[in-house]
């Protein structure tokens, strides 16, 4: 079992550029998220999907869109790229471990923005 | 106002000594769920532990343990007989509402742990 997945591991974007981060699941989880890590701010939600088919955004969805396109996947993208965006970005997936709910996240994206 | 706060941004502690990191938060909400992550710097987050608004006893995951304090809204680490493989960020987080299957997290900015031989 992988896990959570994240492609890719480091991307460079000129200002402007556009570009998808992947995700994917295999561990049949329903809610899959988004998040950004920036240096002294702690993580912070960008976009989730609580089940397949639906999506909504999170604490700092503005310059970003999302598709979930079936149980397993995730997608973000940025349609246009700033260095606002520089950041690591982290997926995560929502299941029940323990008998409560859990987030298990990916490894994360670097993505630096010039 | 900060949901979850983190007042120390960062900690040193001897190899085998106990630590506490701290975290307190801020909800209306009486149901809800505080989680602690660790952050190595390899950059992975690593769940260690969870206790729910309702738990009549503070969760214990092996050398962690929570100490938690409802009415003054604090949710502590404690990691016992530190190693140094200990030294990472640690994240506190909190789950508001009740624990369905879909749950937004809050995170606190973290703390920085080192631990020294």
């Amino acid at each position: 079992n992988a896990g959570v997945t994240q492609t890719p591991k480091f991307q460079v974007l000129k200002t402007g550029q556009s570009m998808t981060l992947q995700c994917a699941q295999d561990m049949n989880h329903n809610s899959m998220y988004w998040y950004r890590q920036d240096p002294g701010m702690g993580l912070r939600l960008i976009y989730y999907s609580a089940s397949e088919g639906t999506t909504d955004k999170g604490e700092v969805p503005n310059g970003y869109n999302v598709s979930r396109l079936n149980k397993r996947e995730f997608s973000l993208r940025l349609e246009s790229a700033a260095p606002s965006q520089t950041s690591v970005y982290f997926c995560a997936t929502g299941g029940l471990a323990g008998g409560y709910n859990e987030q298990f996240f990916g490894p994360g994206t670097r993505l630096t923005v010039l | 106002a900060q949901k979850i706060t983190q007042t120390q941004p960062g900690m040193f502690v001897q190899e085998k000594e106990a630590v506490t990191l701290d975290c307190t938060y801020d909800t209306s909400d009486q149901s809800y769920g505080l989680f602690w992550y660790k952050q190595p710097s390899s950059g992975e987050m690593i769940f260690l532990i969870y206790q729910g608004s309702y738990d009549e006893q503070n969760a214990t995951e092996g050398r962690y343990s929570l100490n938690f304090q409802k009415a003054r809204k604090s949710a502590n680490l404690v990691i016992s007989a530190s190693q140094l493989g200990d030294s990472a960020m640690y994240f506190c987080a909190m789950r508001e509402g009740r624990d369905t299957g879909f749950q937004k997290l809050v995170f606190g900015t973290g703390t920085r742990l080192l631990v020294s031989p």
